[in-house]
């Protein structure tokens, strides 16, 4: 079975402060992992894939296999970046989602 | 937003009623799935369809059945509306070639 952890519900941030989301993952295969975001009452987008390795909107997340986990890292928050965030994995023809991470920017 | 579309966007709804949802896509992907979500529950899969008349169950199908087809559309269908089933219901396809995902706008039902 897969399984996707986000701890934090909820998570306020100052502007410019370092930003970080957690997720942590159980699957017995090799994960693909992925983060998306979605703004208020709007479709969810697609924010970064572990196996691309780039950079949106200042957002990087690394793979640690060691400790199952994929965080999503952003070192200056701006307060565009108030949304929910759903950490995500895909195996076995599906994707399973953490319960997301409400992020706040505080001005 | 990779062609997907849903209708309708918004419903509101009795106890008892059938509801149709309706998942469109403009560019032939083999994969597409239904999604509701709920706070404190993130995204949970209800249906994936693998190809035209191919459907299988995800892990909160209770209550709901899928039908394909056309590779084009993907429907979900509540044969019996509950107060439960109040949600916000999201369509994806699987973007070919790729383990990536892609999101409809959502269709946000109301089951009074």
């Amino acid at each position: 079975a897969q399984r996707v952890t986000q701890p934090e519900k909820l998570l306020s941030v100052f502007k410019g402060a370092p930003v970080e989301l957690k997720c942590n993952y159980s699957y017995s295969g090799s994960p693909e992992l992925f983060w998306y975001v979605q703004y208020s009452r709007q479709r969810l987008q697609l924010l970064l894939r572990h196996i691309s390795r780039e950079s949106i909107k200042g957002f990087t997340a690394d793979l640690n296999k060691g400790e199952t986990s994929f965080h999503l890292k952003k070192p200056f928050a701006q307060e565009e970046d108030s949304a929910m965030y759903y950490c995500a994995l895909f195996g076995n023809e599906k994707l399973t989602f953490g319960t997301g991470t409400r992020l706040t920017i505080i001005p | 937003d990779a062609g997907i579309t849903q209708s309708p966007r918004h419903k509101v709804t009795e106890t008892g009623t059938p509801v149709t949802l309706r998942c469109h896509q403009t560019e032939n992907h083999r994969y597409m799935y239904w999604y509701r979500q709920d706070p404190g529950h993130g995204l949970r899969l209800i249906h994936y369809s693998y190809g035209v008349k191919d459907t299988d169950k995800g892990e909160v199908s209770d209550g709901y059945s899928v039908s394909r087809s056309k590779t084009e559309d993907f429907l979900l269908t509540l044969e019996s509306a509950t107060s439960s089933q109040t949600s916000v219901y999201f369509c994806a396809i699987l973007a070919t070639g790729t383990d990536t995902q892609y999101f409809g706008p959502g269709t946000r039902l109301t089951v009074l």
